[in-house]
């Protein structure tokens, strides 16, 4: 059962325009959710999180929205860059599982210059 | 820059061989991780220690598989007895005391199991 969905396996979007990114879930004792982005033969790079006690939280060109009575949240990019191409995975965390995180299956994106 | 790494990078094996993978975590991060991630998936959770103690495990973790954190720091992965599903790239991540909820990941260990 997959308490993370990213339902989109992929998305293309051109240079300079916004890149918004989904993720749904299910369990509701996830209290933390954090976006990760993996370059090819690299290890996932932590990107940006947000508590379940706020709606939004934002670092630079990265806004994270987390609507918890739909249980979704979104990774918005403005402007997307070239360099952003990547696979996204967004992750959860249960409050009682020791830090755990549950990832979704992750999301290409592909930024066209 | 003293990032999580991990070793080897790549290892290929024969079915039935024993591997054992080494993860070491950024310093002073008393969490670390095990995750397994196959393709077209996003990593699993294995296993979790805090400091030298492990708290908790995966039932993806079959009795094949160990781990360990013996003096709280580095890490081993054991799996004995390979098969060809464990085929896959291990993980390993940790994090602080202070920021517990933000893991950081190593390039990870791609295992090949012919």
């Amino acid at each position: 059962d997959q308490q993370v969905k990213q339902n989109s396996p992929s998305l293309s979007v051109q240079e300079g325009r916004i890149s918004i990114l989904n993720c749904d879930y299910t369990n509701s004792m996830f209290d933390y959710f954090l976006w990760y982005k993996k370059y090819p033969a690299e290890g996932p790079t932590f990107l940006i999180s947000i508590s379940s006690i706020k709606d939004k939280n934002e670092d630079g060109r990265f806004t994270v929205f987390l609507n918890k009575s739909a249980k979704h949240l979104s990774l918005h990019i403005v402007p997307s860059q070239p360099g952003d191409s990547a696979v996204y995975f967004c992750a959860a965390r249960d409050t009682g599982a020791n830090s755990k995180l549950t990832f979704g299956k992750g999301i290409t994106l592909s930024v066209r210059p | 820059d003293t990032g999580v790494s991990q070793d080897p990078r790549h290892k290929i094996t024969k079915r039935g061989q024993n591997v054992t993978f080494r993860c070491d975590p950024i310093s002073e991060h008393n969490r670390l991780y095990w995750y397994r991630q196959t393709l077209g998936q996003g990593p699993e959770f294995l296993t979790y220690f805090q400091n030298e103690a492990q708290l908790e495990k995966s039932r993806l973790l079959s009795d094949r598989f160990s781990a360990e954190r013996p003096k709280g720091s580095f890490s081993t992965l054991e799996i004995q007895r390979t098969e060809q599903g464990d085929s896959a790239m291990y993980l390993c991540a940790s994090s602080s005391r202070l920021a517990k909820n933000i893991q950081y990941f190593g390039a990870g260990t791609r295992l090949s199991v012919l």
